[in-house]
């Protein structure tokens, strides 16, 4: 079966500091991978997805950047964060097909102070 | 995919009342998905509605495609204290999902 790990869960960080949250999938190959970012009591904001090793695609443009170095690795970076970076990072995977379904990984709560 | 808008954006339900949330979208959707967020959790898939006027139950969830394929809903009978969480449909169309702004629901017990 599949699933989906993130790392850290928690994590605070300081204004104009760096940052690398990573997704890893397992039991599946080639999966389209998801970063989204929800603000407390929001919506879901996608960021980037992607649908294969360094196939990346920028949703909203903003001071975080995504790499996709192996097939189940996703990672968000950002070299110097702001404070309205804060919030709950989401990564997702599917299929690939057509109509799809996304799978959550148990997400990484960031604030930034 | 196409923008979705739900409402309410908050519902306060009595324990065992029953309630509806709602998707609507200005354009004819492929299909709608739903997804539930528990406080604290990620969103989990519930189901997919791909056909005009479909109709899926999961236990205490009904949920409808409209005949038009331009809204959905999700109705929840005899609503339980698990049933807290937030509630968000969604149009899957070219690798992406887009969601709608979700439904938070309070129980009442």
């Amino acid at each position: 079966s599949q699933t989906i790990h993130q790392w850290p869960a928690t994590l605070v960080q300081p204004v104009g500091s760096p940052l690398s949250l990573e997704c890893t999938v397992e039991g599946t190959s080639n999966p389209n991978l998801y970063w989204y970012r929800q603000a407390a009591g929001r919506g879901l904001q996608l960021l980037f997805y992607s649908v294969g090793i360094g196939q990346i695609s920028s949703e909203v443009p903003q001071n975080l950047s995504a790499s996709r170095p192996q097939d189940r690795q996703f990672i968000l970076s950002s070299k110097k964060l702001l404070l309205s970076d804060s919030g709950f990072y989401l990564c997702a995977w599917s299929l690939g097909l057509a109509v799809d379904t996304q799978y959550f990984g148990p997400g990484t709560r960031l604030t930034v102070l | 995919g196409q923008q979705v808008m739900q409402i309410p954006q908050y519902q306060h339900v009595q324990e065992g009342e029953d309630f509806t949330t709602y998707c609507n979208s200005s354009t004819t959707l492929s299909n709608i998905q739903w997804y539930k967020q528990r406080p604290g959790g990620h969103p989990v898939f519930l189901i997919q509605l791909v056909k005009s006027g479909e109709v899926k139950k999961q236990k205490r969830l009904t949920f409808q495609f409209g005949e038009a394929k331009k809204n959905s809903s999700l109705h929840i009978t005899a609503t339980q204290t698990t049933d807290v969480g937030t509630y968000f449909c969604a149009n899957a169309a070219g690798n992406k999902l887009t969601f709608g702004g979700g439904t938070r629901v309070l129980v009442k017990p």
